[in-house]
């Protein structure tokens, strides 16, 4: 139980372009979803905390306009990577959780970007 | 800034061998530690969350230690084995905030 995907698992696109990454919840409800970025060798940085219905709320550093992000149901949350640039080239992964913050959280197996 | 720091940052042992790795925290504010395990390609997986001073979890060969009051946890892998090979990472919790993450230890296991 408690399964995440996440798709796609790698894309590449040129540069001005926008990128959609989905990540679901598939046997369960999420109350919560985590958008997470880590770059080589760095720890996973939180990027925004989506809930259902309501508008993600973004940590310090993280241009809402440029990554947005919409949870438009219990098992689905969306973000999108808006002109996306060279320096957006990460690794994007996102968690589900079933109650609070500091709680479990289920991962996808992420997406790697990679703008050309 | 919460730091949580994780030693060391890899880690290379012979089959057989038992390894423990570090989690260091901020011992004010504590809610839950968590540990997960994140193989190559593959999803991170949890592990362990433990919230109480003294806790002691084990699942298999992987056990886990909690210290709140100095903020440390270790986590024992007992007779590595190859498919032990993966990123273990460590989470604190301070309860309303979300998690913050280690860099997590490489573990590579040699048959």
């Amino acid at each position: 139980g408690a399964v995440v995907s996440q798709h796609p698992s790698w894309v590449i696109c040129k540069s001005g372009t926008s990128v959609k990454i989905e990540c679901r919840s598939l046997d369960f409800q999420a109350t919560t979803m985590f958008w997470y970025r880590q770059f080589p060798k760095q720890s996973l940085m939180l990027m925004a905390t989506s809930n259902e219905g309501s508008k993600a709320t973004y940590e310090q550093g993280v241009e809402k306009d440029k990554f947005l992000i919409n949870h438009a149901s219990l098992t689905l949350s969306t973000l999108t990577v808006t002109s996306a640039h060279p320096e957006d080239s990460s690794f994007y992964i996102c968690s589900a959780s079933t109650s609070g913050m500091a709680d479990t959280q289920y991962f996808g197996p992420g997406t790697r970007l990679t703008v050309l | 800034i919460l730091n949580v720091e994780q030693s060391p940052q890899s880690l290379h042992v012979q089959e057989g061998d038992s390894t423990n790795f570090t989690c260091s925290f901020p011992s004010s504010n504590f809610y839950a530690l968590h540990w997960y395990r994140w193989e190559t390609a593959k999803s991170p997986e949890a592990l362990f969350v433990m919230t109480l001073n003294g806790d002691e979890k084990k699942k298999g060969r992987i056990s886990a230690t909690l210290n709140t009051k100095e903020g440390y946890s270790y986590l024992y892998i007992k007779g590595s084995q190859p498919e032990d090979s993966a990123t273990y990472l460590c989470a604190f919790g301070s309860g309303n905030t979300p998690l913050v993450f280690g860099k997590g230890t490489r573990l590579s296991v040699i048959a």
